[in-house]
């Protein structure tokens, strides 16, 4: 199995252009995650879906942020237009079920920066 | 609301050392508490998981965590630090998803 797989590992843009973000979840794997890392806030929660629908998009910061998940092997965090403030680390994980008894499994992240 | 909190923000041992890394847990009902590892520029890993079948957890590469209702803890020890370890640890609580504490960076001192 290849794992959680994301692309790219590393974006670098300017302020203003729109940013996609890009999770290829385990095969089987029903539940998918958007986390973002920070060195001030730590992992945040962005959203997350089961069965390819949204379920929680609490975390998501402001309406620049989108994320979709189009089918069971594919997902896009977009963010348009993007900001400094947005530079972080970027990592999607998957699921099997809820994810209680398993956990989640991530992927290596992309890596932000927006100048 | 369910939640965790990891005490130290970074933890330095000297090889061969023993390592514990602490996890407090907040929660009304029995948790789900998870360790992971992220090493730089990686993702996370999973180390090792509690739920509710035994109170002592064994994990990957050594690393071992005891639940403590009475404590509401949960921290991660292993008997003999090994350079490789260094890395930062994440204790998480499944609140219907995943909630992360802050981290701590484990520093392995030759």
């Amino acid at each position: 199995d290849a794992g959680v797989i994301q692309s790219p590992r590393h974006e670098v843009t300017e302020m203003g252009q729109e940013v996609t973000l890009r999770c290829k979840p385990i095969s089987g794997h029903n539940s998918l995650f958007w986390y973002r890392q920070t060195m001030m806030r730590g992992l945040e929660l962005l959203i997350y879906f089961n069965n390819n629908v949204p379920i929680d998009d609490s975390g998501m910061p402001e309406d620049r942020f989108s994320a979709k998940m189009p089918n069971a092997s594919f997902s896009t965090l977009k963010i348009q237009p993007s900001e400094p403030r947005d530079s972080a680390v970027y990592f999607c994980a998957s699921s099997l079920g809820a994810g209680m008894n398993y956990g989640y499994t991530f992927g290596s992240g992309t890596r932000l920066t927006v100048v | 609301a369910q939640s965790v909190t990891q005490l130290g923000s970074h933890v330095s041992v000297s090889e061969g050392a023993l390592v514990l890394l602490r996890c407090n847990y907040s929660s009304s009902v029995p948790p789900y508490l998870f360790w992971y590892v992220q090493y730089p520029n990686q993702g996370l890993q999973l180390l090792l998981k509690y739920t509710s079948a035994a109170t002592l957890v064994k994990g990957i590469n050594g690393f071992e965590a005891e639940f403590k209702k009475s404590e509401t803890s949960f921290h991660l020890t292993k008997p003999s630090a090994h350079m490789s370890d260094a890395a930062e640890y994440f204790c998480a609580v499944y609140t219907g998803k995943l909630i992360f504490g802050q981290g701590t960076t484990l520093q392995v001192k030759p």
